[in-house]
């Protein structure tokens, strides 16, 4: 079956725009989740959705970032007045349900350039 | 959970050679151990979870450990292959949330 979907797969942007991510969840998986991995960094954690409500949004790094989950499945990662430090690769992975034990299947990404 | 550490941070070794890696993560509110293989240009990969101390898990020539009591995991690579090269993620999990470590960059020369 398919898989995690993200689009776009690469996005230059100039300072100060906005961007969209999306990622489409393998279909019936529950728990959405989006990281990004900033170059010499690990996967950092961004915000976790459970259907269409984000119980932790704990690792947005500002208000300049926030995200949606609409009809349980695709999700808009967005991210407003870019900054050079946002440059990174974004990642987005489900899970069929929240468990901690729950396999989380990973999209192949967006790589994020803010010049 | 915090401070997840993964050792060495990069390797190279001869192709046929063994290997393992080491993730250590505090023991507290822990539920679940997770391996991914991460190739250049693509996904992470799940290999292994393992949530009860002790769990061992094998997938060919890959098998992985489990000490919940102190804190650590081993990733095994018996015979290592060229296209056994990749990052190796480990990552505990709470109820829901996982953190990554930074990751173990292996090299397999053939």
């Amino acid at each position: 079956g398919a898989g995690v979907s993200q689009s776009p797969s690469n996005k230059v942007t100039e300072k100060g725009k906005d961007v969209e991510l999306r990622c489409d969840p393998i279909s019936g998986h529950t728990a959405l989740y989006w990281y990004r991995q900033s170059l010499g960094q690990g996967l950092e954690f961004l915000i976790y959705f459970q259907g269409n409500s984000a119980p932790d949004k704990s690792g947005l790094p500002s208000d300049r970032f926030s995200a949606e989950r609409t009809g349980g499945s695709v999700s808009t990662l967005t991210i407003q007045r870019t900054q050079q430090e946002d440059s990174a690769v974004y990642l987005c992975a489900s899970s069929l349900g929240p468990g901690g034990s729950d396999t989380q299947y990973f999209g192949p990404g967006t790589r994020l350039t803010v010049l | 959970i915090l401070n997840v550490e993964q050792s060495p941070q990069s390797l190279h070794v001869q192709e046929g050679d063994s290997t393992n890696f080491t993730c250590s993560f505090p023991s507290s509110n822990f539920y679940a151990l997770h391996w991914y293989r991460w190739e250049t240009a693509k996904s992470p990969e799940a290999l292994f979870v393992m949530t009860l101390n002790g769990d061992e898990k094998k997938k060919g020539r890959i098998s992985a450990t489990l000490n919940t009591k102190e804190g650590y995991s081993y990733l095994y690579i018996k015979g290592s292959q060229p296209e056994d090269s990749a990052t190796y993620l480990c990552a505990p999990s709470g109820t829901y949330k996982y953190i990554f470590g930074t990751g173990t960059r292996l090299k397999v020369l053939a």
